[in-house]
């Protein structure tokens, strides 16, 4: 079974630049999660995608954030403009229900740094 | 939003040692409480999906408790490698997700 695939792995930008982030998860996996992971704390839910509709987005800034699942299978996350509190991990994860007993598989992430 | 804790923040051990850490959730409205491990430049790894008060599991060499009580999990290594060097993440639930603890990095030494 393949994996959650996440692109790019690496990317450095300088403040008030735009970045985008790409998901694909798991085949079949209908609930998508975009998390952010900064440095000495635990992954933070940005988004929870059920198909292709937001289940949950409180935590996600959205004054510069975005994020879209088409067809209820890829996703993107953009960040326009990007700060330099932004610098983080990126990670993506898929499950195949929703609700916090089904296992979430996750990508190997992004990892963003803003300069 | 719910607040998970983690201790010890970081810990450090001899190949062969067996070592435990905690997770911290508040217990009311429990659903399920999941252990993570997470090792540098790889994907976070589900080791265990945990429900039921006095639940215990077991992969291999690594096991959990679970306390939805008083509202705690341990995860405990047994005679600890040092592929076991990782961050060892907890998630509890928060609404239809789930909120993750800080995590516990740990190094064993050979």
């Amino acid at each position: 079974e393949a994996g959650v695939a996440q692109s790019p792995r690496y990317k450095i930008i300088e403040k008030r630049q735009s970045v985008a982030f790409w998901c694909n998860p798991i085949s079949g996996h209908a609930t998508l999660y975009w998390y952010q992971q900064i440095l000495g704390q635990g992954p933070k839910l940005l988004i929870q995608f059920q198909n292709n509709g937001v289940v949950d987005d409180s935590q996600l800034p959205k004054d510069r954030f975005s994020a879209e699942r088409l067809k209820g299978v890829d996703s993107t996350l953009k960040i326009q403009p990007a700060k330099l509190e932004d610098s983080a991990v990126y990670l993506c994860a898929s499950s195949l229900g929703l609700g916090g007993r089904t296992e979430a598989f996750f990508g190997q992430g992004t990892r963003l740094t803003v300069v | 939003i719910l607040n998970v804790e983690q201790s010890p923040q970081s810990l450090h051990v001899q190949e062969g040692d067996s070592t435990n850490f905690t997770c911290s959730f508040p217990s009311s409205n429990f659903y399920a409480l999941h252990w993570y491990r997470w090792e540098t430049a790889k994907s976070p790894e589900a080791l265990f999906v945990m429900t039921l008060n006095g639940d215990e599991k077991k992969k291999g060499r690594i096991s959990a408790t679970l306390n939805t009580k008083e509202g705690y999990s341990y995860l405990y290594i047994k005679g600890s490698q040092p592929e076991d060097s990782a961050t060892y993440l907890c998630a509890s639930n928060y609404g239809q997700n789930f909120v993750f603890g800080p995590g516990t990095r740990l190094s064993v030494l050979p």
